[in-house]
């Protein structure tokens, strides 16, 4: 199976910072990935698929980019409503494996 | 607005069983995949099964293979996970997740809110 790995596993940042998330595949995927956001205590909601397509709705201070085996999410100026921790998700094949997670908190 | 509310979940001994159910609302649900998708307390998001818009495809995590039954009826608008031989590993938040397209393998546009299930003696 597919392993997928997140860096860092977490980082404070300042409010107004660019904040950059790295998702690792251990094969190919080629775009088939998503991003997702969770704020504490709340569901998780999707951000981003196709690795750079941004989902309706959401802030474009996010963004994704990459394409085979290196992903990346981008938060281009950090806000305080942007606390939460960011999963990326596979979905070339089964299993739908996600990544183990990125806790992003203010500084 | 798409809707979807979980239920079923609740405490059961190690070796039991449950079933939880998710209720959708909002869109043409019998034109989706649908996920199961649970989170063990303080950990991150675990993919368990997916089910095709029709139920000719239906996907599992090794870790589920052989005890988790996932079905739906799409007369209902109803998603079911039939989860067996329960372990303790198995307590989490367990979230139904609409999928885009029909066919089950791919991202995941709405969640329900969840429920607990709790695996103790």
């Amino acid at each position: 199976d597919i392993q997928m790995t997140q860096s860092p596993s977490s980082l404070s940042a300042s409010v107004g910072d660019r904040v950059t998330i790295t998702c690792r595949a251990s094969q190919v995927i080629s775009n088939h990935l998503a991003w997702y956001q969770q704020k504490p205590g709340k569901v998780p909601k999707l951000l981003i698929h196709d690795a750079s397509t941004l989902q309706s709705g959401v802030p474009s201070r996010f963004s994704g980019s990459g394409f085979g085996t290196d992903f990346t999410l981008t938060i281009s100026s950090l806000q305080p409503e942007d606390v939460a921790t960011y999963y990326c998700q596979k979905y070339n094949s089964v299993p739908l494996t996600f990544g183990p997670g990125t806790k992003v908190d203010i500084k | 607005e798409v809707e979807l509310l979980e239920s079923g979940g609740g405490l059961v001994q190690p070796g039991g069983s449950l079933r939880l159910y998710c209720e959708a609302s909002g869109f043409t649900f019998g034109d989706y995949a649908m996920t199961w998708v649970r989170q063990a307390p303080g950990k991150g998001l675990e993919w368990v099964s997916s089910v095709s818009s029709g139920s000719v495809s239906k996907y599992y995590a090794d870790s589920v293979k052989g005890r988790f039954t996932v079905s739906r009826d799409n007369s209902l608008d109803t998603l079911y996970l039939r989860m067996n031989s329960l372990r303790v590993e198995d307590t989490a938040i367990y979230y139904c997740a609409k999928t885009m397209g029909s066919y089950g393998v791919y991202f995941f546009d709405s969640w329900g809110q969840g429920t607990l299930v709790t695996v103790s003696s």
